[in-house]
C-alpha cells in the first residue's frame, strides 16, 4: 500500500542535542512538507521541498534543517538552536506544489525534551 | 500574510443531528483553495473536503458539505446525520494557487453526544 511513514513515533531530546525525524513516502509524490503542531494550535509550516536537492523555508524554519537527497525521503533535523522543540511533527506530501493538489499526511512524531 | 480563523474552539452535537463548523479567512489572492481536515484521537490528518475558490458551486462529500461565501471570505463545514466516528478535531486550511504549504486555523473540537 502507498503511504507516508514517519519514525520514530516518540522521540526524546536532551538539552543541546540535535535529533532527526524521518519521513518516507512511496506515493511517487514530488512535493514534501514538514509541519509542527502545538497543543490548541493548528499546524504551522516548517519547510517544504518540490524536488530533490531543493527546499524552501516555511513560516517557522528557525532552529530546524532539512535535506532532500532522494525523492522518497525528507528528514527533519531539530537543532539545539530550537529552544522549544516539544511538539507533534507531521510530514506530508503531494504530487506537486500546485494549490489544488491535496496533501496526504503521515502519522506524526511526538518530540519531547528531557 | 494569509490567516485562517476558527471561532469555535469546541462544538457538541447529538448523534444523527446536523452541525456546522465555522471558518473565515483573510487573503488578497484571487486564486486559492480551501480544505477541511479531520484529526481523530489517533492524530492522523484526514482530508474531509476541498473547495476551489473559482468554483461557485459548494463542494459536497456524502454527509459533508461546505457553504463557501467568497465575498465574505467564509468557508463553513456542515456535517449531516452526525455519527460517533465524526468526533475529532476539525481544521480549516487555506492554500494559494501557486506554491508553499497550507495555512491552518486553530481547530474546532467536535463532540458527538450518543
Amino acid at each position: 500500500d502507498g503511504g507516508i511513514t514517519q519514525s520514530p513515533k516518540y522521540l526524546f531530546r536532551k538539552e543541546g542535542q540535535n535529533v532527526t525525524l524521518s519521513c518516507e513516502q512511496n506515493l511517487n509524490h514530488d512535493a514534501m512538507y514538514w509541519y509542527r503542531q502545538d497543543p490548541g494550535q493548528g499546524l504551522r509550516l516548517i519547510y517544504y521541498s518540490q524536488i530533490v536537492n531543493d527546499f524552501q523555508k516555511g513560516d517557522i524554519a528557525e532552529g530546524y534543517s532539512v535535506s532532500r537527497e532522494k525523492k522518497e525521503s525528507f528528514p527533519l533535523t531539530v537543532t539545539s538552536a530550537q529552544k522549544n522543540p516539544t511538539a507533534f511533527y507531521l510530514c506530508a506530501s503531494s504530487i506537486g506544489l500546485q494549490g489544488q493538489e491535496t496533501q496526504s499526511f503521515g502519522p506524526g512524531t511526538r518530540l519531547l525534551v528531557l | 500574510a494569509q490567516t485562517v480563523t476558527q471561532s469555535q474552539p469546541e462544538m457538541s452535537v447529538q448523534e444523527a443531528e446536523t452541525v456546522t463548523l465555522s471558518c473565515t479567512y483573510d487573503t488578497s489572492e484571487s486564486d486559492y483553495y480551501l480544505f477541511w481536515y479531520k484529526q481523530p484521537p489517533s492524530r492522523q490528518m484526514i482530508l474531509v473536503i476541498r473547495q476551489e475558490a473559482y468554483k461557485q458551486q459548494n463542494a459536497t462529500e456524502n454527509r459533508f458539505s461546505v457553504n463557501f461565501q467568497k465575498a465574505a471570505k467564509s468557508f463553513s463545514l456542515k456535517i449531516s446525520d452526525s455519527q460517533l466516528g465524526d468526533a475529532a478535531m476539525y481544521f480549516c486550511a487555506y492554500r494559494t494557487g501557486g506554491a508553499d504549504g497550507l495555512t491552518f486555523g486553530k481547530g474546532t473540537h467536535l463532540i458527538i453526544q450518543p
